[in-house]
């Protein structure tokens, strides 16, 4: 079974604190995708990445950047936590076809 | 550009009642769909998806759902729920083309009744 790994179920972070939420898939999948959930909302694309080094931006970017230096590891920053960014995020992953994306767990962030 | 459209926000139905869940979805191209579902305090799994083919896709846990090209919807169904359903079910479409891109409709909450 494909496994993808979030490092915290729950976060609690401070106001303009540097924020890492880390994510690893054991399925040598190409493609991760960070995603934030919000009730209303559904899920929101932040970021992707295709390739290891390679990154996309997706529909809401911005106060967030991303790292992949290996294929199954794939980070979210947060620069400088702001409360607007208290949410639910959801790391998964999927082939080059992208027929289905493996999630993980989510880490419900709160920023103070 | 791609967008989906889940009009119910919550449905509430009895246990061994059938239920409809809707989704609309609108693209310039082909597309594939998807329905997820998030049990509490858990991600997103995989139901069903349609790629191509027949038009009458069967998932897991006995549900299904059916693409129509001409009303641009794929609903998702179930003769009779339990209530071990009670989730929240999202609809995703995605290009059939290169692109890969994912969008998800906002979600629908079902509530299975006792």
């Amino acid at each position: 079974d494909v496994k993808v790994t979030q490092s915290s179920r729950y976060l609690v972070k401070r106001t303009g604190e540097k924020v890492f939420l880390e994510c690893v898939q054991d399925m040598d999948h190409e493609n991760m995708f960070w995603y934030r959930q919000d009730p209303g909302l559904g899920l929101r694309l932040i970021y992707f990445s295709y390739d290891v080094k390679m990154k996309e931006k997706g529909d809401i970017p911005e106060g967030y950047s991303v790292s992949r230096e290996k294929k199954e590891r794939f980070s979210l920053i947060l620069e400088s936590a702001s409360t607007n960014q208290t949410s639910m995020y959801l790391c998964a992953s999927t082939t080059a076809q992208n027929y289905e994306q493996y999630f993980g767990p989510g880490t419900r962030l709160t920023v103070t | 550009a791609q967008s989906v459209t889940q009009l119910d926000s919550q449905v509430p139905v009895f246990e061994e009642a059938p239920v409809e869940l809707r989704c609309n979805y609108s693209s310039s191209v082909s597309v594939y769909l998807f329905w997820y579902v998030q049990y509490p305090n858990q991600g997103l799994q995989l139901l069903l998806k349609y790629l191509s083919g027949s038009t009458l896709v069967k998932g897991i846990n006995g549900f299904e759902a059916e693409f129509n090209k001409s009303q641009t919807s794929f609903h998702l169904r179930k003769p009779s729920v339990h209530i071990s359903d009670t989730a929240e079910y999202f609809c995703a479409v995605r290009s059939s083309g290169g692109y890969q891109k994912v969008t998800f409709g906002t979600g629908t909450k079902l509530q299975v009744i006792p």
